[in-house]
């Protein structure tokens, strides 16, 4: 397995503003993801994040509003853009190691907009 | 398009007793299946996977889980439940999707309260 930390684990923000999402992971890896959880809802994907080569995002999602960044096979950020209060979920990076579908989670971050 | 169900939103089981938790998948070949666990205000701890071989799959903390091709079900069980197995559970099912990209995808979850 990996030791997966997010920074921040929470925040409230104000509407309009935009929030960067830290993932830091314990060891090199390939394949980095973020995924979004709803208020009582499951875990919807965002994005793949391979390091190497631009993010890919799954249908409903855009780079303008969710840019994400890989600068090495150990780091990935998440920025939420110009959110609303429809954008406070708990977001998610997860790691495969084994394969893309054996994944590990970080512990996530719970982001409130006013 | 790959897809999982979890019928039971809420479960509510005494402590000591059995548990099972339902999931059924929707795919054409034959999927990898996987359950999570999320405590409160936690991430998503992998509690065990299928991937091929022997259908009944031993994962952490003293679950398994069976994987039934004819009823396309992964269900989640466990002989005696403790106060610490409150949590939410969710099954997911890694598969390839209309876009060709490898992805997990996530059941709805199940709440499981334990009661003394």
């Amino acid at each position: 397995s990996a030791v997966i930390s997010q920074k921040p684990s929470r925040d409230i923000c104000q509407r309009g503003t935009s929030l960067t999402i830290q993932c830091q992971v314990d060891s090199q890896v390939t394949m980095m993801f973020w995924y979004r959880q709803q208020p009582g809802q499951s875990l919807t994907l965002i994005a793949t994040a391979n390091q190497g080569s631009e993010a890919t995002y799954e249908s409903g999602f855009v780079i303008d509003k969710f840019p994400i960044s890989r600068p090495n096979l150990t780091f990935s950020t998440l920025t939420v853009s110009n959110m609303s209060p429809e954008d406070s979920s708990i977001y998610l990076c997860s790691v495969g190691l084994a394969s893309t579908y054996e994944q590990y989670f970080g512990p996530g971050t719970r982001l409130t907009v006013t | 398009a790959q897809s999982v169900t979890q019928p039971d939103i809420h479960i509510t089981v005494s402590e000591g007793a059995s548990l099972e938790l339902r999931c059924n998948y929707s795919y054409g070949a034959t999927p990898y299946l996987f359950w999570y666990v999320q405590s409160p205000g936690q991430g998503l701890q992998l509690l065990l996977k299928y991937f091929s071989g022997d259908t009944l799959v031993q994962g952490i903390k003293g679950f398994e889980a069976e994987f039934k091709r004819s009823q396309s079900s992964f269900n989640l069980r466990k002989p005696s439940v403790h106060w610490s197995d409150a949590a939410e559970y969710f099954c997911a099912v890694g598969a390839v999707s209309n876009f060709g990209n490898e992805k997990l995808t996530f059941g709805t979850g199940t709440r499981l309260t334990i009661i003394p």
